[in-house]
């Protein structure tokens, strides 16, 4: 089976931009975790989602957003980008069956905000 | 959730045994430990978890001290591609968020 995917790559944007970032958890998985690493750190909680509702919130300002589909694939918005928005942003995704369950985590996308 | 406490970073000979401790003190009785790797600039990988029990997959086994405020994490016979950061966390399970610290730098010698 394929694992975590995600989209872009890697990705450039300037200050005040938006961007959308993309996660497709593995087949039968139903929920949808998103993390930032900043370089030289681990990985800080960002969202999760289930069932297409928001189950968690890290302290990440309103200008984070996300959201998933019926698909449970999932989004994660960013706007008004700032240069401290650079990181590597992951997606993990869960089955959600018997406890506890597993986080598997996607490759990433590298955003750079110059 | 709580905290975990690992060096910041060890060395292990090729082929020998590696053996990763953590300190989870105040670790609650749903809690379980999970370990995870992170080789550069990749996703974390998913390696192996417990709650009380010593336990054992393709990748590693896990000891956990009776009173569950400690762990080891053991890589048998340890390779070059195990060179990696590996973060212990005491999470109650997939639907609590993972709280990363900054892991312990493993690097493996030939």
């Amino acid at each position: 089976d394929a694992g975590v995917t995600q989209s872009p790559t890697h990705l450039i944007k300037t200050r005040g931009q938006h961007v959308t970032l993309r996660c497709s958890p593995i087949s039968g998985h139903k929920s949808v975790s998103w993390y930032q690493q900043v370089l030289g750190q681990g990985p800080q909680f960002i969202f999760q989602y289930y069932e297409k509702e928001e189950r968690g919130r890290g302290n990440f300002p309103d200008r984070f957003s996300a959201r998933q589909f019926p698909n449970y694939s999932s989004e994660l918005n960013v706007n008004a980008l700032l240069l401290g928005d650079s990181a590597l942003y992951l997606c993990a995704s869960t089955r959600m069956g018997k406890a506890p369950d597993t986080q598997y985590f996607g490759p990433g996308t590298r955003l750079t905000v110059l | 959730d709580a905290k975990t406490t690992q060096p910041t970073s060890m060395d292990c000979a090729e082929g020998r045994a590696a053996n990763l401790p953590c300190n989870h003190s105040t670790i609650s009785g749903n809690e379980y430990v999970y370990w995870y790797r992170q080789i550069h600039s990749q996703g974390p990988q998913y390696i192996i978890h417990g709650l009380k029990n010593n336990e054992t997959n393709e990748m590693a086994s896990l000891i956990i001290t009776e009173d569950r405020k400690s762990s080891t994490l053991i890589l048998p016979h340890a390779t070059l591609r195990d060179t990696a950061v590996y973060y212990c966390i005491a999470s109650r399970g997939a639907t609590n968020k993972l709280i990363f610290g900054t892991g312990t730098l493993l690097a493996v010698q030939p």
